[in-house]
């Protein structure tokens, strides 16, 4: 079975700074992945995904993610963060194959200071 | 893209009281709509999968018979919190599929906050 693992519960930056967080996977091959975002009593929203090709993943506003199958780690990162990116963020892991559902890490909440 | 409306965004109901709540695709056809369970400061905990014209399959742990999903149409699931008790408060998360490929990104609602007095 798959698992995610986001080590980092919160995260403090200030406004202009760059950002990453760390997401680590467990599975036997290459999976599926993925970063939402959740705003405060709000759903998910896709930042972006990786399924297969270039390891380097741009999404929506202004994120990216690398993928690193060495590391087992798809970290997401944004040069400079505004203050409106405060909000929780979600790594998930699919397995390809199968039903597919994707497991989700349990969240890192980001604080931007302005 | 594929819009998820959820509804009602928040409801409060009196313990042993039943609270339905809906999921609907706008502008796309879900055969397959999933429901999570957030609780604060924490992940999503899916808590069954929802497949259209057939029986949900609930995960491990995951009352049945508490928590009753009807996926009557490509369009609509819904989840009905049978009973209610305090313990049942929570923020409930309906998502669906964008497409019909098994790797297609998942869509959610904006959720249900439950609470019940």
């Amino acid at each position: 079975a798959q698992s995610v693992t986001q080590p980092d519960i919160h995260i403090t930056v200030s406004e202009g700074a760059s950002l990453e967080l760390r997401c680590n996977y467990s599975y036997g091959a290459t999976p599926y992945l993925f970063w939402y975002v959740q705003s405060p009593g709000q759903g998910l929203q896709l930042l972006l995904k990786y399924f297969s090709g270039d390891t380097l993943v741009q999404g929506i506003k202004g994120f990216e993610a690398e993928f690193k199958r060495s590391q087992s780690s798809f970290n997401l990162r944004k040069p400079s963060v505004h203050w409106s990116d405060a909000a929780e963020y979600f790594c998930a892991v699919g397995a390809r194959g199968g039903s597919y559902i994707p497991t989700f890490g349990r969240g890192t909440s980001l604080i931007v200071h302005p | 893209g594929a819009v998820v409306s959820q509804h009602p965004s928040r409801v409060i109901c009196k313990s042993g009281t039943s609270v339905k709540i809906e999921c609907r695709s706008l502008d796309f056809q879900a055969t397959t709509m999933f429901w999570y369970r957030q609780f604060p400061k924490q992940s999503l905990m899916l808590m069954a999968t929802s497949n259209e014209g057939s029986k949900a399959t609930y995960e491990q742990g995951v009352e049945k018979d508490k928590f009753l999903i009807n996926h009557a149409s490509l369009t609509l699931s819904t989840l009905t919190v049978t009973s209610a008790h305090p313990e049942d408060s929570s923020f409930y998360i309906c998502s669906a599929r964008g497409g019909e490929q098994l790797n297609s990104p998942l869509h959610f609602g904006n959720g249900t906050r439950l609470t019940v007095t």
